[in-house]
This record gives C-alpha cells, structure tokens and sequence, in this order.
C-alpha cells in the first residue's frame, strides 16, 4: 500500500533555533495534515493543506504542501520546550478509485534548553 | 482539548478477559474512527463508521469488535486478545467519513496491556 516517509526520524535542537522536517510519499494525495503527538496523548491537528503550492502558517509553524502533490514539509521557528513531541504527516487521497488515508511513522523532536 | 474523549485512559488485561474501550466526540461529527498505535510503526486505521454504519474494515481480526450505537459513541469490544496486541487505541472524529476529504480529530487514546 501507500507509504510516507518522514526525515529527519528524530532531532536535537537548542531552544531558539528553527526546525524543518519533510513528508514524501510514492503517490499523491489532495490533502496532507501535520499533527503533533505528546507523550500520552492522542495527536492533535496543527496545519491542514489542501492545494498543491499552498503555504500556511499557523503561529510559528509554517507547512507548505509540494507542487508534486508527492511530499511536504513543516517547519518551527524559534523552539521552545514545549515543542518537543512526536510531529506526524498524514496524506489523504479521494478519487474515482476510492479513498486512502496513510500517515508516516513520525519526527521525533527534542529540544535542549 | 479536542472534544474526543476516550475512556479508560490505561487498561491492563489478561488474554482470556473481555473488555471495551469507549470513545465519545462532543463535535457533531458524523464519523468516527478507531487507530492502533503500536511503537515505532505509523498509525493503523482499524474500522470507520459513517452515520453509524461501518464503512472501513482494514483487515482487523474478529478479536476487535466494535459497536457504532449513534454518531457520538463507539465502543471497541476486546475478547481474547494477545500480547501483541498491546498498543495505545485512538479514537477519532471528523464532519463526514469521506477519507480524503474531511479533517480528523483525535482523542487522548487507549493505553492497552495485554498480559
């Protein structure tokens, strides 16, 4: 089946510094989400795209969704503490021949005060 | 806060108990999803249920039964599990069941044991 494969797999960054990870798959889909996982918790939606091209930012975080429709990335301005977590893609994909929705193993993300 | 909320939290169980995870969304959505979260492997769809029919069966095995009363609740019946069936189950919402093109929000999840 699909597959997305997300790099870096994990990072250690100083707080403060900026932080960009990618997303990319095999096929295309119409829409790729980012979510962040904490340590317990179910993960929670932080930008969703649903345009190839698209460029949206939501605080520090800012996602863009490639123009091959193939991958996309997230990155994080000025780290803090908080930060730190498991950042997943997801890539959603509805046509004629039916629906699939995949998400990639995850970035995991540690920040060093 | 998302609005799904999942109960237990954490559950620790024998291979010869029966248990159910609950799940709840408080957003209206019509669809609801259950996940398997097992270490270092990505996110593994279970069941979708739209308008509280099941729409999405990826291949689960009979142990997992789940149960769509109305568009708020889904309960996921475990029977005779194995050890490698613990993992952290996720519960999910969205607007409608279109994977693809609605937005799916996630609960804090099940963290399961299996013994």
């Amino acid at each position: 089946g699909q597959q997305l494969n997300q790099s870096p797999q994990s990072m250690f960054i100083q707080e403060g510094e900026d932080v960009s990870m990618n997303c990319t798959s095999s096929s295309i889909f119409n829409t790729w989400l980012w979510y962040k996982q904490d340590p317990g918790e179910g993960p929670v939606l932080l930008i969703a795209l649903y345009k190839a091209g698209e460029l949206t930012s939501n605080g520090r975080l800012t996602a863009q969704f490639g123009i091959t429709r193939k991958d996309s990335f997230l990155n994080i301005s000025a780290s803090i503490p908080s930060d730190v977590g498991i950042y997943f893609c997801a890539g959603q994909l509805r046509d004629n021949y039916g629906q699939n929705f995949v998400f990639g193993p995850g970035t995991r993300l540690s920040v060093l005060p | 806060e998302t609005g799904v909320t999942q109960t237990p939290r954490h559950l620790v169980m024998g291979m010869t108990n029966k248990k159910s995870l609950k799940c709840e969304q408080h957003l209206g959505h019509n669809a609801m999803y259950w996940y398997k979260q097992s270490a270092k492997k990505p996110l593994e769809l279970m069941f979708v249920y739209n308008f509280k029919e099941q729409t999405e069966n990826n291949s689960v095995p009979s142990r997992f039964s789940p149960e769509c009363p109305n568009s708020s609740h889904l309960f996921l019946h475990l029977h005779t599990l194995q050890p490698e069936d613990s993992a952290l189950y996720l519960c999910a919402s969205s607007q409608e069941g279109r994977i693809g093109t609605d937005t799916q929000y996630f609960g804090p999840g099940t963290r399961l044991t299996v013994l």
